[in-house]
């Protein structure tokens, strides 16, 4: 599966937007941009994916650059209990269901 | 809807006993991955059942086995432990698997070898 290249950690305030950005130059046109996140105790969380277009769900949105050489993950308002390790990862056809985690960013929010 | 089930939740065996872990997919899910989690190796996919046939294998040893019944749920076999074999077993279900769709995870059973 093409690599992917995420911040090792980022800071947030609560209630405020984060932008959690993800590289990812290798990408093939028919490669899935998918969004996880682990928080400590717990196993790991759909967040979101999406192929081309711009994604919402209540959870995030998911914005895909026009060239889909990276990508971004929006969470509205951040709350403490967003605070957690978050994966962006790439799945085509041959990853099948198969997950691959890399280090991910810790994303830390402060009250 | 409820989630991902998995037990037991905690487990602590000795080295050269078996082990089977139990997942309950969430309701209308067909497809059951496993994968083990620790520190070192991070995320390590196991194996995935669909319709009570295992469809992808990862990279472990003929100790690792599973099945998958006909209400999808599934059970993991670990024979023959040793100490390596320490981890977070996570199950995730998804409704017929495959790259384009999301996976639900439960919240693991951390297994600890004496």
């Amino acid at each position: 599966d093409a690599k992917t290249t995420q911040p090792n950690s980022m800071e947030s305030n609560e209630e405020e937007p984060v932008h959690l950005p993800c590289n990812h130059s290798t990408i093939s046109g028919t490669d899935y941009i998918h969004w996880y996140r682990q928080l400590p105790s717990q196993g790991p969380e759909y967040v979101i994916h999406g192929l081309t277009s711009n994604v919402n769900n209540r959870m995030a949105s998911l914005a895909i650059a026009e060239d889909r050489k990276s990508s971004t993950l929006i969470l509205h308002r951040a709350t403490l209990r967003d605070a957690a390790v978050y994966y962006c990862i790439l799945l085509r056809e041959t990853s099948g269901s198969r997950l691959t985690f890399g280090e991910g960013t810790q994303l830390t929010v402060n009250p | 809807k409820a989630g991902v089930t998995q037990t037991p939740r905690y487990l602590i065996k000795t080295r050269g006993q078996q082990v089977t872990l139990s997942c309950s997919p969430i309701s209308g899910h067909r497809s059951v991955s496993w994968y083990q989690q620790t520190p070192g190796q991070g995320l390590q996919f196991l194996f995935e059942y669909f319709s009570e046939t295992q469809r992808n294998k990862g990279n472990f040893p003929g100790r690792f086995s599973g099945r998958q019944f006909s209400n999808s749920r599934s059970e993991m076999n670990v024979s023959t432990l040793e100490l390596g074999d320490s981890a977070l077993y996570l199950c995730a279900s998804s409704l017929w698997g495959g790259f384009n769709q999301p996976q639900h995870f439960g919240d693991g059973t951390r297994l600890s070898i004496l």
